[in-house]
């Protein structure tokens, strides 16, 4: 059984990047076959994609997001990280990680999630 | 963006009843690309139906997706306690966008 895990710091500053990292078991990276992907949930707005990696290290960024994020992979430790700079009050929100199936088309739906991180930004 | 606009918002009915949850999408998104999900609090989501129909691994067959176009549903044939949660739909044409979410609550 897939398992995805968040960990990084529950309270960043505004202006600062939050720093994210996900791991991954009970399945390889490396193995192809899917995207790995950051989600999160803000407290009103809802669920909002940021985007994913594939193993290989090609990306595919939510466009209203674009400016300011940068996911990377390392395969050798099976983890996948998410970077988001200048961070407002407005980017609290629980952070997730999930696994995409790679089907059809260039984005996908999400068959595994971690269980969340609540990150909250603030002086 | 594709928009999806999920209804009602919450839905209160008792355990056996059946359960009709509706999409609804801005622009035609093909059946192939729609998911649904069920969350529930400090829980991961967990993937339901993907492809507009086919359920995920390990779902039972009381949930099924059907609908093309811009009109999603996702019906539950008889609630059991476990299903009062949070469901939310999801297209994956373009860059992904959730629904924002259906509350089945407890009558």
């Amino acid at each position: 059984q897939v398992q995805l895990q968040e960990s990084g710091p529950g309270l960043v500053k505004p202006s600062q990047t939050l720093s994210l990292t996900c791991t991954v078991s009970g399945g390889s990276i490396s193995s192809g076959g899917y995207y790995w992907n950051w989600i999160r949930q803000h407290p009103v707005k809802g669920l909002e994609w940021i985007g994913y990696i594939y193993h290989a290290g090609s990306t595919y960024y939510n466009p209203s997001l674009q400016s300011r994020v940068t996911i990377s992979v390392d395969t050798s430790k099976n983890q996948f990280s998410l970077k988001l700079n200048s961070l407002t009050a407005a980017d609290t929100a629980v952070y997730y990680c999930a696994r995409g199936p790679i089907t059809t088309g260039d984005t996908p739906h999400f068959d595994y999630w971690g269980q969340g991180t609540l990150v909250t930004v603030s002086s | 963006e594709i928009v999806l606009t999920q209804s009602p918002g919450t839905l209160s009915l008792s355990p056996g009843e059946r359960a009709t949850l509706s999409c609804g999408a801005s622009q035609s998104v093909s059946s192939s690309h729609l998911a649904w999900y069920q969350h529930k609090p400090g829980q991961a989501p967990r993937l339901l139906i993907y492809g507009g129909s086919s359920r995920a691994t390990g779902i039972p067959d009381r949930f099924s997706g059907s609908g093309s176009g811009t009109d999603f549903t996702l019906t539950i044939s008889r609630l059991e306690p476990e299903d009062f949660a949070v469901y939310y739909c999801q297209q994956y044409v373009s860059s992904p966008t959730f629904g924002q979410g259906t509350k089945v609550e407890i009558k």
